[in-house]
């Protein structure tokens, strides 16, 4: 167990609906990454917050969002949702103080996306 | 882009040491080398770490050449359970400048432990 919770497990909706997908990082990690791998692609990096406050944006779609909140709890909000969006989307938290190298980075069990 | 070349398959038989080579000549000398491994779509889950130093923990053993433009990861006695795929990722320490440490992940190596 890693620590990092998400939520749900597993999700299928339709075209065009939108969902959000939740992250709770490890107890005392202020950063907060999203990664999506879909069959063809890998695991691509989507963006990274610290301490609430974006800090790296990777191949997020403008149809993809984030926030992460006060608690550092992170959502990663996926709207307009097409078929080519179903994949394994994967939190992943570190300390990450700035300052520190080497910080490692754990990630939670991904949720499913299944769009029908 | 991702940074390393790793083999895109290996296998190994039960019991014996698996030793996972990775390429990284371009790496800079603020870069670690991180090795991670995903387990049939699970989350990829961190094995170790290393600078220019060997590094041993419980799973595994890190040799970084001293040039620092490859390395190995040797699981000691490899099991059905390692079977997977190892990823070799070179990873920007952010440092002082606060930037992302993020991982860039390449098509890894597909390790196969057999009976």
């Amino acid at each position: 167990d890693s620590g990092v919770t998400q939520t749900p497990k597993h999700l299928i909706t339709a075209t065009g609906q939108r969902v959000t997908l939740r992250c709770s990082p490890r107890s005392g990690d202020l950063s907060v990454y999203w990664y999506q791998q879909s069959l063809d692609q890998g695991l691509q990096f989507l963006i990274q917050y610290y301490n609430g406050e974006e800090r790296a944006k990777g191949n997020i779609l403008e149809r993809f969002s984030a926030q992460q909140f006060p608690d550092l709890h992170s959502e990663l909000n996926l709207s307009s949702l097409e078929l080519g969006d179903s994949a394994l989307y994967f939190c992943a938290s570190s300390v990450d103080t700035g300052g520190h190298s080497g910080n490692t980075i754990y990630f939670g069990e991904g949720s499913w996306l299944t769009v029908v | 882009d991702a940074k390393t070349t790793q083999p895109p398959s290996m296998d190994c038989a039960e019991g014996r040491a698996a030793n996972l080579p990775c390429n990284h000549s371009t790496i800079s000398g603020n870069e670690y080398v991180y090795w991670y491994r995903q387990i049939h779509s699970q989350g990829p889950q961190y094995i170790i770490h290393g600078l220019k130093n060997n590094e041993t923990n419980e799973m595994a053993s890190l040799i970084i050449t001293e040039d620092r433009k490859s390395s190995t990861l040797i699981l000691p006695h490899a099991t059905l359970r390692d079977t997977a795929v190892y990823y070799c990722i070179v990873r920007l320490a952010g440092g002082s400048t606060g930037g992302s440490e993020k991982l860039v992940f390449g098509k890894g190596m597909k390790l196969t432990v057999n009976p």
